[in-house]
């Protein structure tokens, strides 16, 4: 089955200590995204990948990195910079239309809490 | 600064009766709005997609309608049935720029009671 796989469902962690959550699709998708949702709130963007080993910060990437060193992978690590880390995370994909050149709908993983003790 | 909003947080309505969920957005850069649909500690479901060329687009139960002059969307839900209670969410990019970022509302929890 295609998709997209997030570890692990919960996540605690204590103050000043760096985690990294996972994200991985199997769906061939060129472009990835990390988001982060607060309760009552919408989601909004940390970081996106549009290729390999390339990835630009989004609205609130304060206190987060990336890396994309393959295709179905984009981890996000949170820092012990980060102010608030306690909130649920969001992996999404989406694949390139090539002969329009604009983005597909993007799909999303099934989300990572974490909780700061 | 939100671009796109969604003025309800909130939705009652009746089985069978029609749901309605509003969303407006301020950027005329956006062309491209899209309906996510999301269950408590899960992803976002993709529902229905409207470029901004249209004004309307169905599949089954889910209608979007597009005003841009107002910079107005919606989703119609008919018949709605209880397996619909979730957070809607609208969202919008400007798909001709690079990496196709979503900008998402703040959700509106749609309630359906048998």
């Amino acid at each position: 089955d295609g998709g997209i796989t997030q570890s692990p469902k919960y996540l605690f962690r204590k103050e000043g200590q760096n985690v990294t959550l996972s994200c991985e699709q199997n769906l061939n998708h060129d472009a990835m995204y990390w988001y982060r949702q607060d309760p009552g709130q919408g989601l909004r963007l940390i970081y996106y990948s549009q290729i390999v080993n390339d990835f630009q910060k989004g609205d609130i990437a304060e206190g987060y990195s990336v890396s994309r060193e393959k295709k179905e992978s984009f981890p996000l690590t949170v820092t012990s910079a980060q102010k608030n880390p306690t909130a649920f995370y969001l992996c999404a994909s989406s694949n390139r239309d090539r002969s329009r050149g604009t983005y597909n709908e993007q799909f999303f993983g099934p989300g990572t809490r974490l909780t700061v003790l | 600064d939100q671009q796109v909003k969604q003025n309800s947080p909130s939705l009652s309505v009746q089985e069978g009766r029609i749901s309605i969920l509003n969303c407006d957005y301020t950027n005329s850069m956006f062309d491209y709005f899209l309906w996510y649909k999301k269950y408590p500690a899960e992803g976002p479901t993709f529902l229905i997609s409207i470029s901004s060329i249209k004004d309307k687009n169905e599949d089954g139960r889910f209608t979007v309608f597009l005003n841009k002059s107002a910079k107005h969307l919606s989703l119609h839900i008919v018949p709605s049935q209880p397996g619909d209670s979730a957070v809607y969410f609208c969202a919008a990019s400007a798909r001709w720029n690079a990496g196709n970022m979503l900008t998402f509302g703040g959700g509106t929890r749609l309630m359906v009671k048998p």
